[in-house]
């Protein structure tokens, strides 16, 4: 059975940090990209970044990019979001979903935790 | 930026079909794979539809996904009260290397 879990959320400060973490467990980790999707209160979805199997290549959102650092951890089957100079906007639920299929890149998630909330608040 | 556009809203009386549609920029989306995703208020979103429009494991036949160009559609057959909620399509854009998620359906049973 496929597991996952986000952690690291939290209340910040305009212009702070936060490591977001996500613990997978169930399946092939290493065969999978992985993304980190969020969801501000009362609005839609949005994918913000993702990191291939190896770890080779990343990708960003426009928002985010050159702010935020996805990573991932093989060994430990996790994967990781730096957040920097966190802005108020940045306020969402933080989801990492199982890829069904993607390797180089997202194709869909299938499976989904309960998120971490961020706050940016003065 | 790379938008795929959905309607706000779309509304059905129970037993009803009702169809929601998405459309992108043919640059970004022209050979793109379409995604479908239900969100019922409070949970995690729950995929719908993957490739080609097949359906996820355990998502009913009623609902179908399909593709034509830059835009697609998602329609649901025999609408019941349990599919209120909002509907995202997604897709991965090659001329940006980006994910993006579709502005978001809410579906309301009458």
């Amino acid at each position: 059975e496929v597991q996952l879990m986000e952690s690291g959320g939290g209340l910040v400060q305009p212009g702070g940090s936060l490591r977001l973490s996500c613990s997978l467990s169930g399946f092939m980790f290493r065969n999978y990209a992985m993304s980190w999707v969020r969801q501000a209160p009362g609005k839609g979805l949005e994918w913000i970044s993702a990191i291939s199997a190896t770890g080779e290549d990343t990708y960003y959102a426009a928002s985010v990019r050159g702010r935020f650092t996805i990573s991932r951890d093989n060994s430990r089957n996790m994967v990781y979001l730096q957040m920097n100079n966190l802005r108020v906007e940045d306020t969402a639920l933080y989801y990492c979903p199982k890829d069904t299929s993607g390797y180089l890149r997202p194709n869909s998630f299938e499976i989904w935790g309960q998120g971490t909330m961020v706050t940016v608040s003065s | 930026q790379s938008v795929l556009t959905q309607p706000p809203s779309v509304s059905g009386t129970p037993g009803q079909r009702v169809s929601i549609s998405c459309s992108g920029s043919a640059s970004s989306f022209g050979s793109s794979v379409v995604y479908w995703y239900q969100q019922v208020p409070g949970t995690a979103p729950k995929l719908l539809t993957e490739g080609n429009g097949q359906r996820s494991s355990g998502v009913p036949d009623r609902f179908s996904g399909s593709k034509s160009g830059t835009s697609a559609s998602l329609a649901i057959s025999g609408l019941r009260s349990d599919d209120e909620g909002d509907y995202y399509c997604a897709a991965w854009d090659d001329r940006l290397n980006i994910y993006v998620f579709g502005t978001g359906t809410k579906v309301t049973v009458l």
